[in-house]
């Protein structure tokens, strides 16, 4: 999608080990989340950041960490990947956050653990 | 805890047989209610927001309506390029701003 790009587009890992999933935007927004979606429980939220080193924890956020050093660039770390972390991850960005704008996605990530 | 039931899960069409697609939900104080479209492979792209209670937005063969308790997605004479997964979404009012609730989704088939 224009204006945000995420990377891996796929990948298969061992259980036990750490992952890093990138999301790229080029859009200036100040708000960026990472969602994972699987089937029965729609877009979950991971973590989100409103800001350069300015992050928090979503629904489902065990397991997970995330750094953002840059506007641009907002990182997912799985530090010991597990069978449960198999999904499909979608990154999100946002200006003022979703009134009147909704969330820009990107492609996604279709993660599998195995 | 907010929460976001669509339904039904999955429906099927002929082209240009009209319908509603269903969205639930409840919300410690609506800030908006969120329509999305996403085809797969493919993140979700950002249909309509709706605000308030009697809100109502169109685009092309979609109009999206919003009541205190549940919003519908209306889809006229709907074309096989129509066919997509239909996700809603809310923000609370309260707590911290900007995330969304997402339902599960209604997938829609329409056939020629």
């Amino acid at each position: 999608d224009a204006g945000i790009t995420q990377s891996p587009r796929h990948k298969v890992t061992e259980t036990g080990t750490p992952v890093t999933l990138r999301c790229h935007q080029t859009e200036n927004h100040r708000y960026m989340y990472w969602y994972r979606q699987d089937p029965g429980h729609g877009l979950r939220l991971i973590h989100y950041s409103y800001g350069v080193k300015d992050t928090d924890k979503g629904e489902v956020s065990d397991g997970y960490s995330v750094s953002r050093s840059k506007t641009e660039d907002f990182l997912l770390t799985l530090e010991s990947a597990t069978s449960s972390q198999t999904s499909v991850y979608f990154c999100a960005i946002s200006a003022l956050g979703p009134r009147d704008y909704g969330y820009t996605f990107g492609s996604g990530t279709r993660l599998t653990v195995v | 805890e907010d929460q976001v039931t669509q339904s039904p899960e999955a429906l099927r069409l002929q082209e240009g047989e009209s319908s509603s697609l269903n969205c639930s939900y409840t919300v410690s104080g609506l800030r908006g209610l969120f329509w999305y479209r996403q085809d797969p492979g493919k993140g979700p792209e950002f249909l309509f927001t709706l605000y308030s209670a009697g809100e109502e937005k169109e685009k092309e063969r979609l109009k999206a309506t919003l009541t205190k308790k549940e919003s519908f997605l209306h889809i006229t004479a709907p074309k096989p390029e129509d066919s997509a997964t239909y996700l809603c979404a809310v923000q609370a009012s309260s707590g911290s701003a900007r995330q969304l609730t997402f339902g599960s989704g209604t997938q829609l088939t329409v056939l020629p």
